[in-house]
């Protein structure tokens, strides 16, 4: 069975800092999607970024960017110059196609100090 | 853009009634909808795959006659909470897929408060 690991349950980083927040996954899989997505207090799931396992070059959304590197199944989101709106629960998902239940692992809650 | 509309965002039910929570999608049509329930401070757990025209697939261990599901068309489907208990109280997260698309489309979630 796929599963999500998220070995950090909380961060914090300075406003206009970068941080990082660590993913890994095993999956038996070749072909696959990566997600990270947001949970704000309001509590609406948003996505952040979406990355393909076929594509090697890394997934960026302007200050949001991911280092996926497919061997090492490992999936971390990169936060560059963090703002106040990013304070939030992330969690990264793994699917192995668009049409299958994701596979969150347990959130990261990010906090940023101003 | 792919809206899915979850109804109602807050309901507080007595013990023992039951309470349908709807997921729309507003502008696709949905084959595939997703439910999730969040307890406080921990993550989405799947509790069914609801598929339009057929019966809902259950996750292990979630009650399917307490948790009634149906996707009765490409753009709705329900959740249905019978004979509701203070357990029961939690916060529901629908999902949609769209062709197409890799990422699921999420509603506003419900927060189900039985007393």
């Amino acid at each position: 069975a796929q599963t999500v690991t998220q070995s950090q349950p909380e961060m914090s980083v300075q406003e206009a800092e970068t941080v990082t927040l660590s993913c890994t996954y095993d999956t038996s899989e070749s072909d696959y999607y990566l997600f990270w997505y947001k949970q704000p207090p309001s509590r609406q799931m948003i996505l952040v970024i979406r990355q393909e396992a076929y594509k090697q070059q890394n997934a960026t959304e302007n200050r949001f960017s991911v280092n996926f590197q497919k061997a090492a199944k490992s999936f971390s989101l990169k936060i560059s110059d963090s703002q106040l709106g990013d304070a939030a629960m992330y969690f990264c998902a793994y699917s192995p196609s668009g049409n299958t239940p994701l596979v969150f692992g347990k959130g990261t809650r990010l906090s940023v100090i101003a | 853009g792919a809206v899915v509309s979850q109804h109602p965002s807050r309901v507080i039910c007595k013990s023992g009634t039951s309470v349908k929570i709807e997921c729309r999608s507003l502008d696709f049509q949905a084959t595939t909808m997703f439910w999730y329930r969040q307890f406080p401070k921990q993550s989405l757990m799947l509790m069914a795959t609801s598929n339009e025209g057929s019966k809902a697939t259950y996750e292990q261990g979630v009650e399917k006659d307490k948790f009634l599901i149906n996707h009765a068309s490409l753009t709705l489907s329900t959740l249905t909470v019978t004979s509701a208990h203070p357990e029961d109280s939690s916060f529901y997260i629908c999902s949609a897929t769209r062709q197409g698309f890799a990422e699921a489309f999420f509603g506003q979630g419900t927060r189900l408060t039985v007393v």
